[in-house]
């Protein structure tokens, strides 16, 4: 089973629809969590992290279910900027400082 | 600042050669990165270093070697080129935290990419 694992996608979704996507980790303890974004043939950006409690970023919304062992992003009122792939990053260990990105999810916002 | 730094930014090899994709960073950065990404797929760390002098491997290290002799240098030599080695190649920095305990903070700031191909 791979350590990190996303639905590849595409979402195809109209603009202004809400959309979300998860990403499952094998690893019951891993630590910290992060979602990347990647437009066509750059390099990947972080979009936020996710912390225990669930936090937002304008419309982003970032959760995490350790009993699950899933993250997951929201996306409200998508735009057609919103398209691009989105990379899951899980850390197991802070100190260990392995850091491995899942596979990505692309999203394509249509007008 | 000019951040992560790779060259080159394009680079041809045929089967059976080798060569050094570079990369630098300006920012202090104690730990750096190097990851493959094949056409639609996602990032797989090869190596990656939390120091100078100290180097491990990532997910896929088979085919490649490294050296962190400076904070700022992280190059990623390919021994005997082979067609499983066309890829793009990412170099990524990223700082510790301050607590006194050198953790990764999941930021990672990337080169703009080595976009390699082995005929």
């Amino acid at each position: 089973r791979k350590e990190v694992e996303q639905d590849p996608g595409p979402f195809n979704v109209p603009e202004g629809a809400t959309v979300a996507f998860n990403c499952t980790y094998s690893n019951s303890a891993s630590q910290s969590f992060f979602w990347y974004r990647q437009d066509c043939r750059k390099e990947p950006k972080l979009l936020m992290s996710v912390y225990s409690s669930g936090n937002e970023d304008g419309r982003f919304t970032a959760q995490l279910n350790r009993a699950s062992q899933y993250i997951s992003l929201l996306i409200r009122d998508s735009k057609l900027s919103d398209s691009a792939t989105y990379l899951c990053v899980v850390i197991r260990n802070p100190s260990a400082s392995k850091i491995i990105f899942g596979s990505g999810t692309r999203l394509s916002i249509r007008p | 600042n000019a951040g992560v730094t790779q060259t080159p930014k394009f680079r041809i090899l045929k089967i059976g050669q080798s060569m050094t994709l570079q990369c630098a960073q300006d920012m202090n950065h104690n730990y750096m990165y190097w990851y493959r990404q094949d056409p639609g797929m996602g990032l797989k760390l090869i190596y990656y270093s939390v120091g100078a002098g100290i180097t491990d491997k990532g997910e896929v290290p088979n085919g490649y070697n490294v050296s962190r002799s400076t904070t700022e240098d992280f190059p990623l030599r390919l021994e005997l080129a082979a067609p499983s080695q066309t890829s793009v190649y990412f170099c990524a920095s990223s700082y510790s935290g301050t607590s006194g305990r050198a953790v990764a903070t999941g930021e990672l700031f990337f080169g703009e990419g080595s976009r390699l191909t082995v005929l």
